[in-house]
């Protein structure tokens, strides 16, 4: 059974602060990793996708890395504001393209 | 460009009654998946389907519980004799090839009584 860990479980920040979470999977079975950002009554929305070991990726203030070799991503979100205050997912795609979820890290971002 | 449509949002059933929960893609995206939510869990892989096939069911639980993917119409997920248990938020994905980004729908959350 493949087992996606996510920390920390939450995380309260004041705005402007800095923050970043950690997604650590299996590295058997990769094919890709997700990170999603879900907001309480809406869908969760897609943030990136990764495949290959060493992958960077940047949307606005938000950013991740992956390492496929020892099993982990970071996202990283610079300068927080109130705003970026939701759940944050990722997910491990295995070879049968379904998604196996980690329980996710909850942010707060106080104003 | 539509999202992920699902309907209905909110589904109450008493114990015993189907529940039928209706998921229309992406337009263009011929690959659906479906994942639950229990209470206090996260989300959990139940089938993956492409149009009028089932690709993966290995979340689905055995008994009860279908799904089908028409090649008209939306996806849809049966829940026959519904129990207490199956009270969770529904939630359904798209895309448009294997192995792509899935976009969600807003989920069905079913309360069965």
């Amino acid at each position: 059974i493949l087992n996606v860990e996510q920390s920390p479980q939450s995380l309260h920040v004041q705005e402007g602060d800095s923050t970043n979470f950690t997604c650590s999977f299996p590295s058997s079975n990769f094919y890709a990793l997700h990170w999603y950002r879900w907001e309480t009554a809406k869908s969760p929305e897609a943030l990136f996708v990764m495949t290959l070991n060493g992958d960077e990726k940047k949307k606005g203030r938000i950013s991740a890395t992956l390492n496929t070799k020892e099993g982990y991503s970071y996202l990283y979100i610079k300068g927080s504001q109130p705003e970026d205050s939701a759940t944050y997912l990722c997910a491990l795609m295995d070879s049968s393209y379904k998604l196996i979820f980690g329980s996710g890290t909850r942010l707060l971002v106080r104003p | 460009n539509a999202g992920v449509m699902q309907n209905p949002r909110h589904l109450v059933r008493r114990r015993g009654q189907e529940a039928r929960l209706r998921c229309s893609p992406m337009k263009g995206h011929s690959h659906v998946y479906w994942y639950r939510q229990l209470p206090e869990e996260g989300l959990k892989f139940m089938v993956y389907l492409q149009k009028e096939n089932i690709i993966d069911e290995s979340g689905m639980p055995k008994e009860r519980f279908s799904a089908e993917f028409p090649k008209e119409g939306p996806s849809i997920l049966r829940i026959q004799q519904v129990v207490r248990g199956d009270s969770a938020a529904y939630f359904c994905a798209s895309s448009p090839t294997s192995g792509d980004t899935q976009y969600f729908g807003p989920g069905t959350r079913l309360t069965v009584l």
